[in-house]
């Protein structure tokens, strides 16, 4: 069973738009989220990351949201660029201990048209 | 800056063999994470070890053993090699429970 989901499997967007990438979570010890950009061929490479004691991160043209009572977060990038496109893995891991594992969603790919 | 290194970054196998995959994590990293990614399949985690000992276990077949050693590097061995464990190999590391870093992958062909 999948703890962590991205039921979005690609997401078209034009150059200059906003890009929406959802991921919703079942395990409520998680209370750490990541996303990854992955390019083919190569290791994923961190974005953004969020605690579960805040609702909202950014970093320049990414937002991550957080709806802890709706085990939901999204990925806002604004605006987009075509070297945005990639696959986008949203990530959770229980911190509780040192060395906890990431659990990854499905990915989303994500392709912006200029 | 240094990132976290992995080799071979490709390497071609037959059925039954053994291969080893090496990953040197970022200086000062204290965790090392190991990932399978098979065709069109999100990264699945194998195992993990923080200060040199195993932390965590994930969906790692009896076939695949792997250990940190004392300068931090960790190695993947993997036995009895099937079609099936061809994939991409992903290693990361981390300090202190803050995001984790990937390497490049090694994509291990199994024929």
């Amino acid at each position: 069973d999948q703890q962590v989901k991205q039921n979005s499997p690609s997401l078209s967007v034009q150059e200059g738009r906003i890009s929406i990438l959802n991921c919703d979570y079942t395990n409520s010890m998680f209370d750490y989220f990541l996303w990854y950009k992955k390019y083919p061929a190569e290791g994923p490479t961190f974005l953004i990351s969020i605690s579960s004691i805040k609702d909202k991160n950014e970093d320049g043209r990414f937002t991550v949201f957080l709806n802890k009572s709706a085990k939901h977060l999204s990925l806002h990038i604004v605006p987009s660029q075509p070297g945005d496109s990639a696959v986008y893995f949203c990530a959770a891991s229980a911190r509780g201990n040192a060395g906890n594992m990431l659990t990854f969603g499905g990915g989303t790919r994500l392709m912006v048209k200029p | 800056a240094a990132g976290v290194i992995q080799s071979p970054r490709h390497l071609i196998k037959e059925k039954r063999e053994t291969a080893t995959l090496k990953c040197y994590p970022i200086p000062r990293h204290d965790t090392v994470y190991w990932y399978q990614q098979g065709p069109g399949q999100d990264p699945q985690f194998l195992i993990s070890f923080y200060e040199k000992m195993q932390s965590d276990k994930g969906s790692i077949p009896d076939r695949f053993s792997a250990q940190q050693f004392s300068d931090y590097h960790s190695e993947l061995n993997m036995s009895s090699l099937e079609l099936g464990d061809s994939a991409l190999y992903f290693c990361a590391s981390s300090w202190l429970n803050t995001e984790a870093f990937f390497g490049q992958g090694t994509r291990l062909t199994v024929v």
